[in-house]
């Protein structure tokens, strides 16, 4: 049984970088995608991009200009960051398994962009 | 961008009734769709993959067809449990897109 475990600060500030961390345990990360997802609060899903445990990477061109992802195989960690976040970037994050469907998630965090 | 339309936006329904949730897709998406529950406070749980399978552990009362642009999951007897919203999401075309969510509730 995969599993994912999101961590990274819950308050960034407007304009700042979003940083999170998804750590993979019970599980490889090596030859699979990677994904990212986030819910505003009372919303729907809107999937972020996903990175290949080699490093190949595909993005939501709604947010491409401000995304990066990165992956880290020695520690099963692969990372988001989110460039001159504002309000609107304020949700709830997941971190998933992606095969075109999405069978293990992270439990979620919430990342607050508030001064 | 694929356009994923889900219908109805919300539903009440009695225990024991057949609940049935619509999507569709703005193009032919082939078979390439899925179906997630989403309880509240909870991540999204995968229901069925490629349109009409039924992942490991979900309840046989769960179905889902369709293939092209028009998709259907189905709840043969609804449950106090089965309280959630449904979300479908295609992965034919990136970016991966999800329909807006179907709300059940327990009438």
């Amino acid at each position: 049984q995969v599993q994912l475990q999101e961590s990274g600060p819950g308050l960034v500030k407007p304009s700042e970088t979003l940083s999170l961390t998804c750590t993979v345990s019970t599980g490889s990360i090596r030859g699979y995608y990677w994904t990212w997802i986030r819910q505003p609060a009372g919303k729907g899903l809107e999937w972020i991009g996903r990175i290949h445990s080699s490093g190949g990477t595909n993005y939501n061109p709604s947010l491409k200009s401000r995304v990066t992802m990165s992956v880290d195989t020695s520690k099963s960690q692969f990372s988001l960051k989110l460039n001159s976040v504002t309000a609107a970037d304020t949700a709830v994050y997941y971190c998933a398994r992606d095969a075109g469907s999405f069978g293990y998630w992270g439990q979620g965090t919430l990342v607050t962009v508030s001064s | 961008d694929i356009q994923m339309t889900q219908s109805p936006s919300s539903l009440s329904a009695s225990v024991g009734d057949r609940v049935t949730i619509t999507c569709q897709a703005s193009q032919d998406i082939r078979k390439y769709l899925n179906w997630y529950q989403q309880r509240p406070g909870k991540a999204p749980k995968l229901l069925i993959y490629d349109a009409s399978n039924l992942q490991t552990g979900v309840p046989s009362r769960f179905s889902g067809r369709g293939s092209g642009t028009d998709f259907t999951v189905t709840i043969s007897g609804l449950q106090p449990e089965d309280i959630a919203t449904y979300y479908c999401q295609q992965y034919d075309y990136l970016p991966w897109t999800f329909g807006q969510g179907t709300r059940v509730e327990i009438k």
